[in-house]
């Protein structure tokens, strides 16, 4: 198994260009999240979805648009780059174990925007 | 808002030493969860608490979940330079969602 894959590792904008993050995860893991790290902020949810067709918030989704077309891909679209989406973004896929919950990491995309 | 509050925010000790990583919070949660993450890479899930005072060993790493669910610590016994990463905890909210703590950053010196 791959686990979760992402694409770009690394990608430099304009501010106002768009382009999408790629995760895919091979897991047939119900639930996927996009984060980003921020230096000293830990990492803060931007969207999570719970299952192909279903998607919602986190805590930072200005900017972002997702979709979940089927369980295994879930794209992270910044619709106009700004200076302010410079950030390492994670996508991660879980599933449930009894009453834990396990969530597992993409390597990173690491994003500048200038 | 729900908080995580995550101390120390750095530390650096020598090879053999003991050490505590708290993660604190005012909110109740569901589960609390410790990850390692080393530069360049994904956190890396360590270990999930689910019941309050629950205690759980991964070797030489000590896991503890307060008995009212919101505050839990990380005990390392005889740190080894292997060790050193950014250790994040994170507290489930609801709906899977996960809350984080900012991340302790320990360097063990050989």
């Amino acid at each position: 198994n791959a686990g979760v894959t992402q694409t770009p590792k690394f990608q430099v904008l304009k501010t106002g260009q768009s382009m999408t993050l790629q995760c895919a995860q091979d897991m047939n893991h119900e639930y996927m999240s996009w984060y980003r790290q921020d230096p000293g902020m830990g990492l803060r949810l931007i969207h999570y979805s719970v299952g192909a067709g279903i998607t919602d918030q986190g805590e930072v989704p200005n900017g972002y648009n997702v979709s979940r077309s089927t369980t295994e891909d879930f794209p992270l679209r910044l619709l106009s780059a700004a200076p302010s989406q410079t950030s390492v973004y994670f996508c991660a896929s879980g599933r449930t174990r009894g009453r834990e919950y396990e969530q597992y990491f993409g390597p990173g995309t690491r994003l500048t925007v200038t | 808002t729900q908080l995580l509050e995550q101390s120390p925010q750095f530390l650096s000790i020598q090879e053999g030493e003991n050490l505590t990583v708290y993660c604190n919070s005012l909110s109740v949660f569901s589960s609390l969860q410790w990850y390692r993450q080393e530069p360049g890479e994904g956190p890396v899930l360590l270990v999930t608490v689910v019941t309050g005072g629950e205690v759980k060993k991964l070797k030489r790493l000590t896991f503890q979940f307060g008995d009212a669910r919101k505050d839990s610590s990380l005990h390392i016994t005889a740190a080894q330079p292997g060790d050193t990463g950014l250790y994040l905890c994170a507290g489930e909210a609801s709906n899977y969602q996960l809350i984080w703590g900012a991340g302790t950053k320990l360097i063990i010196k050989p």
